[in-house]
C-alpha cells in the first residue's frame, strides 16, 4: 500500500504542451510538497503547501502551479512546456508543523520535453 | 548557493567494512539532519535522522554523527552489505516561514559496497 504515489512515472511531451503530474499521498499529513531533481541531481523544493499556506521558492517559473483538491492530493501543472523542463519530478509529505523528522516520497515521474 | 553539501560523487566500500559518507552544511538555522537512501528509478527513501541539539543517533547498522560546531555530519554503516548500493543524500531542515518546514538536499554521495 504505497503512502505517497505519482503518476505518470515517465512522461514524454513537445514543448509548448501543457501537463500535469498527479501525487495523492495516504498517510493523512497535511503538508505536501514538490521537489524537483535536475540533471546534476540536485533535489530542490519547487513547493509546499498545507491547507493554509502555499510557500513557493522564488525561482520557479510561474509556468509551474500547485493545485490542491483536498489535503490528500497535490497535482503539479505546467504550461508552456520548454525543454529545461526535463527533470524528475519528486512529491513528498509530512507532518504540519516542527513535530515531523521526516518527509516521504513517491517514486517520481521523469520528464522529458522534446 | 549550496547549503549542504556531500563532498565525495562516490565511494567503494568492500563488504563488511564500514561505510562512512559525509556531509557538511553553512545554515546554522538548520534544525534536524537526515539521511535518504535512494535506488535508481525509485524516490528517496527516510533513514535516519539526528536533531541539532544532539551528537549522535543510532539505529542498527546505521549511525549518524553530528558535530554542530564544524558544520559537518558523518553517517556510518556497519557492517556495509551489498543491498546498502545507492545514492545517500544529506538533507537538513529548516523552517520556511509560518511553521511551515522544508528540507534542503545536498547533491548525493553514489555507494557501491563491493561482495
Amino acid at each position: 500500500d504505497t503512502a505517497v504515489s505519482q503518476t505518470p512515472k515517465y512522461l514524454v511531451t513537445q514543448m509548448g504542451n501543457d501537463k500535469s503530474i498527479k501525487c495523492e499521498q495516504n498517510l493523512g499529513h497535511d503538508t505536501m510538497y514538490w521537489y524537483k531533481q535536475d540533471s546534476k541531481k540536485f533535489l530542490k523544493i519547487m513547493f509546499s503547501y498545507n491547507n493554509k499556506e502555499l510557500i513557493i521558492n522564488e525561482t520557479v517559473p510561474n509556468r509551474f502551479s500547485p493545485k490542491s483538491p483536498d489535503k490528500a492530493h497535490l497535482n503539479l501543472h505546467i504550461n508552456s512546456l520548454e525543454l529545461g523542463d526535463s527533470a524528475v519530478y519528486f512529491c513528498a509529505s509530512s507532518r504540519t508543523g516542527g513535530s515531523w523528522t521526516e518527509a516521504f516520497f513517491g517514486q517520481g515521474t521523469r520528464l522529458t520535453v522534446v | 548557493d549550496q547549503q549542504v553539501k556531500q563532498n565525495s560523487p562516490s565511494l567503494s566500500v568492500q563488504e563488511g567494512r564500514i561505510s562512512i559518507l559525509n556531509c557538511d552544511y553553512t545554515n546554522s538555522m538548520f534544525d534536524y539532519f537526515l539521511w535518504y537512501k535512494k535506488y535508481p528509478a525509485e524516490g528517496p527513501t527516510f533513514l535516519i535522522s539526528i536533531s541539532s541539539i544532539k551528537d549522535k543517533n543510532e539505529d542498527g547498522r546505521f549511525t549518524v554523527f553530528l558535530n554542530k560546531s564544524a558544520k559537518h555530519l558523518s553517517l556510518h554503516i556497519v557492517p556495509s552489505q551489498p543491498g546498502d548500493s545507492a545514492v545517500y543524500f544529506c538533507a537538513a531542515r529548516a523552517d520556511s516561514g509560518a511553521g511551515s518546514y522544508q528540507l534542503t538536499f545536498g547533491k548525493g554521495t553514489k555507494l557501491s559496497v563491493i561482495p
